[in-house]
């Protein structure tokens, strides 16, 4: 069974500064999908950012980017410049490629992240 | 686009009575869709997946005949707490995958049930 594991429960940077929350998962597929979703006080899930396995190029969107290390089963994310509005809560999920699960989400326990004026 | 509602965003109720809550695809498709429970603090856990117009498969230890799920259409799957006890007392969330993109879930904004 496929397993994500987040080591950080709770982590704080301050304002305008970068921070990287790790997470490594445990998976005998080859092929499989990974994200980083933002849950803030709102509990409204946001979707941060995906990485497919197959591609070696790590995603990246705006602020967000990811250092997929497959070999290693670690996907992190980085924030850079932290704004006020990026204090939530950050789980990594584990999605089986099409054909193997129903596509459904398997989460960490989450990093609570916290940007300091 | 891609928008997910849940109906009602917060519910209270007395205990032994029944619960039901509405996800719905506002603006696509969906013929997949998850039910997860999130108690506070903690991750989501998924309870069950439904596929419409087929029977919602269950997570192990979520029991199918106190949390019923319909995908009667390809906008709308209800979730049924029957006969609710306090430790039922949770955050439901939905998510809806669109019909035709596999690896993209859309997230509605969650149910909070207390049952006292």
């Amino acid at each position: 069974a496929q397993t994500v594991t987040q080591s950080q429960p709770e982590m704080s940077v301050q304002e305008a500064e970068t921070v990287t929350l790790s997470c490594t998962y445990d998976t005998s597929e080859n092929n499989y999908y990974l994200f980083w979703y933002k849950q803030p006080p709102s509990r409204q899930m946001i979707l941060v950012i995906r990485q497919e396995a197959y591609k070696q190029q790590n995603a990246t969107e705006n602020r967000f980017s990811v250092n997929f290390q497959k070999a290693a089963k670690s996907f992190s994310l980085k924030i850079s410049d932290s704004q006020l509005g990026d204090t939530a809560m950050y789980f990594c999920a584990f999605m089986k490629p099409y054909g193997g699960s129903q596509g459904n989400l398997i989460f960490g326990k989450g990093t609570k992240l916290s940007v300091k004026p | 686009g891609a928008v997910v509602s849940q109906h009602p965003s917060w519910v209270i109720c007395k205990s032994g009575t029944s619960v039901k809550i509405e996800c719905r695809s506002l603006d696509f498709q969906a013929t997949t869709m998850f039910w997860y429970r999130q108690f506070p603090k903690q991750s989501l856990m998924l309870m069950a997946t439904s596929n419409e117009g087929s029977k919602a498969t269950y997570e192990q230890g979520v029991e199918k005949d106190k949390f019923l799920i319909n995908h009667a259409s390809l906008t709308l799957s209800t979730l049924t707490v029957t006969s609710a006890h306090p430790e039922d007392s949770s955050f439901y969330i939905c998510s809806a995958r669109r019909q035709g993109s596999y690896n993209e879930q859309f997230f509605g904004p969650g149910t909070r049930l207390t049952v006292l």
